[in-house]
């Protein structure tokens, strides 16, 4: 059971350049988010899905592009790369409850840009 | 400004002893907290979870506790052992989580042989 696959796992960028995050999960979870972890700091929210076709924005949606054509992938776009987005990312997927359902994540990616 | 707040960077345990973190939060709306456990190189691991219905919530060595009026919630770990030795994060949601969640700063915790 693979449950979230991040890739790559690692990845160093230049300044300017854009890249793609790949996020898939195989739990048929409806809610997908991308986090990113800078140190000394908690998982910062960037974009949310609710279900295929719908995203919405986090509290650091800045320099990021997402998109849910499928329930099983969750893309994250760089679209110009700077130093402030070098980070840890992080995938994470659940699904709907009453009482809330705890989000299971990915092994992040580990990004720097020069 | 921080919703959810862990004051304890870091946090060391004798090995049998019970370890305690501890959480504080200010939105109101959270209805669902999290821990989640942290290892090096890995992503989070969910470990426990409360409702804000409820006032503890067991799961074999590890006990959560809410405190809705002081808007704090507790971790404890007994016995903790060897391989507690992690990051913890505090986690909160409103509404079930679809919107994601919100992440305190994490407490490292060392447990010593």
């Amino acid at each position: 059971n693979a449950g979230v696959t991040q890739t790559p796992k690692f990845q160093v960028l230049k300044t300017g350049q854009s890249m793609t995050l790949q996020c898939a999960q195989d739990m048929n979870h409806e809610y997908m988010s991308w986090y990113r972890q800078d140190p000394g700091m908690g998982l910062r929210l960037i974009h949310y899905s609710v279900g295929a076709g719908i995203t919405d924005q986090g509290e650091v949606p800045n320099g990021y592009n997402v998109s849910r054509s499928t329930t099983e992938d969750f893309p994250l776009r760089l679209l110009s790369a700077a130093p402030s987005q070098t980070s840890v990312y992080f995938c994470a997927s659940s699904s709907p409850g009453q009482g809330g359902q705890p989000q299971h994540f990915g092994d992040g990616t580990r990004l720097s840009i020069l | 400004d921080q919703q959810v707040k862990q004051n304890s960077p870091s946090l060391s345990v004798q090995e049998g002893r019970i370890s305690i973190l501890n959480c504080d939060y200010t939105n109101s709306m959270f209805d669902y907290f999290l821990w989640y456990k942290k290892y090096p190189a890995e992503g989070p691991t969910f470990l426990i979870s409360i409702s804000s219905i409820k006032d503890k919530n067991e799961d074999g060595r590890f006990t959560v506790f809410l405190n809705k009026s002081a808007k704090h919630l507790s971790l404890h770990i007994v016995p903790s052992q060897p391989g507690d030795s992690a990051v913890y994060f505090c986690a909160a949601s409103v509404g079930g989580g679809a919107d994601g969640l919100t992440f305190g700063k994490g407490t490292h915790l060392i447990i010593q042989p």
